[in-house]
Formats: C-alpha cells, sequence, structure tokens
C-alpha cells in the first residue's frame, strides 16, 4: 500500500506494492535535496537527488517529488522489493556543501 | 562504499581515553566530513574540511577534533572519550562543482564505556 501526507517513522507495505516516503524540510530557501539509503550496518547510500528548480526526476524505480510550496518532498518506490527494506534519509542542502538530514523513515517490505 | 573506507569498524573503549577514527577515500574529492548518528536522530555534523589547510566546526564540535593529513586522509579524535560519545560515525566525501552529493563510508560503531 501507499502512505502520503505526514511524515511517518516507520512503514510497512507488501511486496510489490508502491512505496511513498514522505519528508518536510525546514528551510525554503534550500535549492537541492537528496534521499538515501541506509541498511542495517552500513553506511547511507546515495538514491536520487533533485534541484529545486524540478518539481520531480526519476531514477530506477524510484521517483522524488519536491513541493516548494508546502517544503514537502517525497521519494515513491514501484514494485518494492525486499531488498527495499531500509531506513530511507532525507536531506537537505542548508548552507554551503552542507547538508541537513530528516530522522528517517523504516522501510518494511512484508512478503 | 569502498571509494571511502573506515577504520576501526568497532571500537570499544573506556571513558577518559584517546580515540582516533579514520577516513581515507580513493575519489579524489576535495571535501570531507565527519558525522555522527544516534539512534532515532538524523546525522548531525561534527567537522568537515573543503582542502587540506581548510578545518570548519559542524554543529557538534564540541569534544573532538579533526586532522586533515591529506587530500585523501581525515580523521577525527575524541580526545577524552565519555559515555554519551557513544555512537555511529560516519565519514563522507563530496565533490568539487554543483553536485553537492555527499557519499559515505560504511561507518564507524564506538562504545564509551
Amino acid at each position: 500500500g501507499e502512505n502520503v501526507g505526514l511524515h511517518l517513522p516507520t512503514l510497512s507495505v507488501q511486496e510489490g506494492d508502491n512505496s511513498i516516503i514522505n519528508c518536510a524540510y525546514s528551510n525554503s530557501a534550500s535549492d537541492y535535496f537528496i534521499w538515501y539509503k541506509q541498511e542495517s550496518g552500513k553506511g547511507p547510500q546515495f538514491i536520487i537527488d533533485i534541484r529545486s528548480n524540478m518539481d520531480k526526476r526519476q531514477g530506477q524505480r524510484v521517483t522524488v517529488l519536491l513541493n516548494k510550496t508546502v517544503k514537502h518532498l517525497s521519494l515513491q518506490i514501484a514494485a518494492t522489493q525486499p531488498g527495499d527494506s531500509a531506513v530511507y534519509f532525507c536531506a537537505e542542502k542548508t548552507g554551503d556543501y552542507k547538508l541537513s538530514f530528516g530522522a528517517g523513515t523504516t522501510v518494511t517490505v512484508r512478503a | 562504499d569502498a571509494d571511502v573506507t573506515q577504520t576501526p569498524r568497532n571500537r570499544i573503549t573506556k571513558t577518559g581515553k584517546r580515540i582516533m577514527l579514520e577516513c581515507s577515500q580513493t575519489k579524489g574529492h576535495d571535501r570531507m566530513y565527519w558525522y555522527r548518528q544516534d539512534p532515532g536522530l538524523g546525522l548531525r555534523l561534527i567537522y568537515y574540511s573543503f582542502d587540506v589547510k581548510d578545518i570548519n566546526k559542524g554543529e557538534i564540535s564540541d569534544g573532538y577534533s579533526v586532522s586533515r593529513q591529506a587530500q585523501a586522509k581525515f580523521s577525527l579524535s575524541l580526545e577524552s572519550a565519555i559515555p554519551n560519545q557513544t555512537a555511529l560515525y560516519f565519514c563522507a566525501i563530496g565533490g568539487r562543482g554543483a553536485a553537492d552529493t555527499q557519499y559515505f563510508g560504511p561507518g564507524t560503531r564506538l562504545t564509551v564505556l
């Protein structure tokens, strides 16, 4: 299933369904955003990024949407797989080459 | 992760000990960062460096120091470790130019008893 709206710390999704992970950012002047995936025991791994002059960007099975009006960022994962189970972080560029990270959403994929 | 290596991967130490965590990279990036991660919290920036001669404090630098020995090496030191410095520590690298993406190492799990 899908979860939209407010940021949730956890998301449980059925294998094969689409996932939507939400993030609210704080600085209206932020011009660059990144989504990271962190698997247990590993460092954050870059998934996809988007600049503020775009509303949408697509990668392989992932789409990032940016709504600057309400300062909201979302990550959509198509056909969620067991390997997608991880913690997902959004990050915004808040200063010169510095990133500010959200608390993360733990995604669990049910078989 | 292979582009950024961190040593040690795990370390248990006692209060008051001096600890050094090391980070090295093979990408030739100018920018290097040290972050700390605590359960339920996002990553917080400790220190960052844009060049060998450039060191900057992040949001939680108290109790930490760094050294940029070469473009490829950036070490983090805890001069006198305390239990609330128990955390996961990540090194990250970033390239020059408009792309501000940062790439992370595998992390060091530090426990201070």
